[in-house]
């Protein structure tokens, strides 16, 4: 089955030590999402790619980075992990850009730990 | 600043009966709205979605109404399963591509 697929599922990192999430596709979508969600609060969009352009949030941290190598994979880099940062990230795909009939897919998330 | 609200935070219903899980946006500009399922340990999936030109789109066990005029969106389910149980999320598409989510709703279907 086609897929989003985040990995790791869970990441434990310490306060300050840059940590690397990673998502991957086979729906050979062009737009990849990176969202973050605190518990019981909406998905917030960090930035997005649609194939290599890169687009951010205005209000998306610095400390927030991504790279998209090729088609099928995206990375979200956080460069100095504060307790603050400790959510769900969650990866989606979508079908090319205004496609109102072609949702967004999801990934099942990574929860990012800060010790 | 919320431009989509959800503003119970929990529902329960027992199973067999309606359940009906409300949104309410405040940009007019929003044209597409979804509605999507979050169980706990995985990513929300697409449920449901209606365009802003009609006001009720149906599949199955789930329908959304869409009142412009209010700026209000409810989702119906009938008849509800336990299976339903999980976090459900309204989200509006404005320009492009990009999705503005509710806080969710956590729907709980007792057997």
């Amino acid at each position: 089955d086609a897929m989003v697929i985040q990995n790791p599922r869970y990441q434990v990192t310490q306060f300050g030590k840059p940590v690397t999430l990673s998502c991957s596709q086979t729906l050979n979508h062009n737009v990849m999402y990176w969202y973050q969600q605190k518990s019981s609060q909406a998905p917030k969009l960090l930035f997005h790619y649609y194939d290599k352009d890169f687009n951010n949030e205005a209000d998306t941290p610095d400390n927030f980075q991504s790279r998209r190598p090729n088609t099928s994979f995206c990375f979200l880099d956080i460069r100095s992990p504060g307790l603050g940062d400790a959510a769900m990230y969650l990866c989606a795909t979508s079908f090319g850009w205004g496609v109102r009939n072609q949702p967004q897919h999801f990934g099942d998330g990574t929860r990012l730990s800060i010790l | 600043d919320q431009q989509v609200k959800q503003n119970s935070p929990s529902l329960s219903v027992q199973e067999g009966r309606i359940s009906i899980l409300n949104c309410d946006y405040t940009n007019s500009m929003f044209d597409y709205f979804l509605w999507y399922k979050k169980y706990p340990a995985e990513g929300p999936t697409f449920l449901i979605s209606i365009s802003s030109i009609k006001d009720k789109n149906e599949d199955g066990r789930f329908t959304v109404f869409l009142n412009k005029s209010a700026k209000h969106l409810s989702l119906h389910i009938v008849p509800s399963q336990p299976g339903d149980s999980a976090v459900y999320f309204c989200a509006a598409h404005n320009a492009g591509n990009m999705l503005t989510f509710g806080g969710g709703t956590r729907l709980m279907v007792k057997p």
